[in-house]
């Protein structure tokens, strides 16, 4: 009973670098979501997707993309990492009913430290 | 745009007392409303969705009510345990699918 899977857990990035946090779940979610939570400053959705092949912009999208090829995976990827994005990523899964999301599931997080 | 509100930022109570968390959001127009404990380091865990049908749900010790007029939600925990020292949240959809946190509670039971 997995649920919802993030990798990794920590990562230390240098100013420039590009990486992809993983994200999966194995719920046959539709609706998946890119939250990053800085101290003090709540919850920002950075993209969500409402299945495969279908993703948008949240708050906070700018450094970022997605994709989603499968309804299973939602991977987040940063490019030239700035100190600004550090931060504890989180990815979320929900599942549908009619035309509103189900409850909604967290991985673990990830948390980036760009230096 | 759907914005939400958790009052107080942060509360610490004995142990065994029971205790209310409030969350206000702006657009009573809403298809659920979820709780969710996170504790330091951790992810989310889901505690109660309350859909907009529903008044009320409970789980174990914890109950959380819902007045969509008043845009309005409780989180009503009784019998207050060291354990329950973490951060709620509470999120809303804005339209069908995104979901708006509040900027969470902070609960520390003292023993």
């Amino acid at each position: 009973n997995a649920g919802v899977t993030q990798t990794p857990k920590f990562r230390i990035l240098k100013i420039g670098q590009s990486m992809t946090l993983q994200c999966t779940q194995d719920m046959n979610h539709n609706y998946m979501y890119w939250y990053r939570q800085d101290p003090g400053m709540g919850l920002k959705l950075i993209y969500y997707s409402v299945g495969a092949g279908i993703t948008d912009k949240g708050e906070v999208p700018n450094g970022y993309n997605v994709s989603r090829s499968t309804t299973e995976d939602f991977p987040l990827r940063l490019e030239l990492a700035a100190p600004s994005q550090t931060s504890v990523y989180f990815c979320a899964s929900s599942g549908t009913g009619g035309n509103w999301n189900t409850e909604a599931f967290f991985g673990q997080g990830t948390r980036l430290t760009v230096v | 745009k759907q914005e939400v509100t958790q009052i107080p930022a942060a509360l610490s109570v004995p142990e065994g007392e029971n205790l209310v968390l409030n969350c206000s959001f702006t657009d009573s127009a809403i298809y659920n409303l979820q709780w969710f404990r996170q504790d330091p380091g951790k992810g989310l865990t889901s505690l109660l969705l309350i859909q907009s049908s529903q008044r009320e749900q409970t789980s174990g010790r914890l109950n959380a009510s819902l007045d969509k007029s008043s845009g309005r939600s409780t989180l009503y925990i009784a019998a207050s345990q060291p354990g329950d020292s973490a951060t709620y949240l509470c999120a809303v959809p804005q339209g069908a699918q995104k979901l708006v946190f509040g900027q969470g509670t902070r609960l520390t039971i003292n023993p």
